[in-house]
């Protein structure tokens, strides 16, 4: 059971810049970071931005988040959109309610 | 470098059992929590489970509670999840991933799949 939500789906042409939302409540990303997953078409989920708003070794500076502890809200904005980011995207948070970490349900990126 | 590789998925009968391993290297193993993650054909992820570094404290999604149980084996750089009563709805890809209390996630396997059919 997905308990962030976000939009199923977003596209944009090569160079534009897309925008992800995430969005939670007060147990989840109103107390904790988020991290973002990319999934490539048929491969393993692959760590993309953790603690809101850095980016793992490897990761581009096209890719950045941002968290909003007051709303409970989380996005990860892509710009420069290449043909390769055309992949699933999926926020994460630790939930203090659940005791467990929750998933987005996913956004697909289409890059036009 | 890291690696991350899971075995014991199969087709098994519902109500059965199953017991999926993932053996780690290129990391201390010991340091880390470690985290089952799945995905069913065609949906999201889902968080499944994880456990502490010593195996002490561990959590789990409602809906497994009860049925499956997360180990480890520190000495042999090694994860499992025994899963036991399986239901159709446990049909899924398991992945397991490293996981850091800052950075989330960081390493992932390239998944088992499990399918529970008659």
């Amino acid at each position: 059971q997905s308990v962030l939500t976000q939009p199923p789906s977003a596209s944009g042409t090569p160079g534009q810049r897309v925008t992800i939302s995430c969005s939670g409540n007060s147990s989840n990303i109103g107390t904790n970071t988020v991290n973002w997953y990319q999934q490539l078409p048929g491969t393993a989920p692959k760590l993309l931005i953790y603690s809101n708003n850095h980016r793992p070794s490897g990761v581009p500076d096209r890719f950045s988040g941002s968290s909003s502890g007051a709303s409970a809200s989380a996005s990860l904005a892509i710009s420069g959109l290449q043909s390769e980011d055309e992949a699933d995207y999926y926020c994460a948070a630790w939930d203090d309610s659940l005791n467990g970490y929750v998933f987005g349900t996913g956004t697909k990126v289409t890059v036009l | 470098e890291v690696q991350l590789v899971e075995s014991g998925g199969d087709l098994v009968q519902p109500g059965g059992s199953l017991r999926l391993s993932c053996v780690a290297s290129g990391f201390p193993f010991s340091n880390y929590w470690m985290t089952w993650v799945r995905q069913a054909p065609g949906e999201g992820l889902e968080w499944v489970a994880n456990i502490q570094q010593d195996g002490r404290e561990k959590y789990y999604v409602d809906s497994v509670k009860g049925r499956f149980t997360i180990s480890r084996d520190n000495a042999k750089n090694s994860l499992y999840l025994q899963m036991n009563s399986l239901r159709a709805e446990d049909t899924a890809v398991y992945y397991c991933a490293s996981e850091d209390s800052d950075s989330g996630f960081d390493y992932w396997g390239q998944g088992t799949l499990v399918t529970v059919s008659s």
